[in-house]
């Protein structure tokens, strides 16, 4: 019944190295959506995506980014890691937002930069 | 731009009490939505407000928009252990077309 998944639910990795997070969602959701959360601060969006290949700035995408060639697939790019980016990463889809319900998030990728 | 806050950012209740936790925005709001965040979990969403002055229940939780669409609470009746969690409210911008802002959230803590 798993219906967002998010490829690794625990990643380690390191200083300056280039990092993959993916999310695929089998609801033919329109929208994706990548967030961290951190403790006190809630979830912060990243980026989203409304469609293929397009893509929004959320409130904090520097030092990301994000490719969505396939609607189903939604992947948050680290260009070079850095240890402030060590979070919780949640992955989320829609549909059009406010209609139906709400977001379905993955089970997260905890990600630790050393 | 817009800013969702709640209060309070922790909630201590014990086994059967009564509690409020309150979401307000620093913008008119569309829509609002709560999700429930469980230890160890990730968030699930829980309801949709829409209307103004919009009250719902679902079993002990009554959700309430306000009349202004600016603020929203939840409230939980006769606590249980199964309650524990983080509880977050998110708001859409009538200008923000996709994108829900999301509280920092309300730890629940349940004593029994």
């Amino acid at each position: 019944d798993v219906k967002v998944t998010q490829s690794s639910r625990y990643l380690v990795k390191r200083t300056g190295e280039k990092v993959f997070l993916e999310c695929v969602q089998d609801m033919d959701h329109e929208n994706m959506f990548w967030y961290r959360q951190d403790p006190g601060l809630g979830l912060r969006l990243i980026y989203f995506s409304y469609d293929v290949k397009m893509k929004e700035k959320g409130d904090i995408p520097e030092g990301y980014s994000v490719s969505r060639e396939k609607k189903e697939r939604f992947s948050l790019i680290l260009e070079s890691a850095s240890t402030n980016q060590t979070s919780m990463y949640l992955c989320a889809s829609s549909y059009v937002p406010g209609v139906l319900d709400g977001y379905t998030f993955g089970s997260g990728t905890r990600l630790t930069v050393v | 731009g817009q800013q969702v806050m709640q209060i309070p950012q922790y909630q201590h209740v014990q086994e059967g009490e009564d509690f409020t936790t309150y979401c307000n925005s620093s913008t008119t709001l569309s829509n609002i939505q709560w999700y429930k965040q469980r230890p160890g979990g990730h968030p699930v969403f829980l309801i949709q407000l829409v209307k103004s002055g919009e009250v719902k229940k679902q079993k002990r939780l009554t959700f309430q928009f306000g009349e202004a669409k600016k603020n929203s609470s939840l409230h939980i009746t006769a606590t249980q252990t199964t309650d524990v969690g983080t509880y977050f409210c998110a708001g859409l911008g009538t200008d923000s077309w996709g994108k829900f802002q999301f509280g920092a959230g309300t730890q629940v803590v349940v004593t029994p």
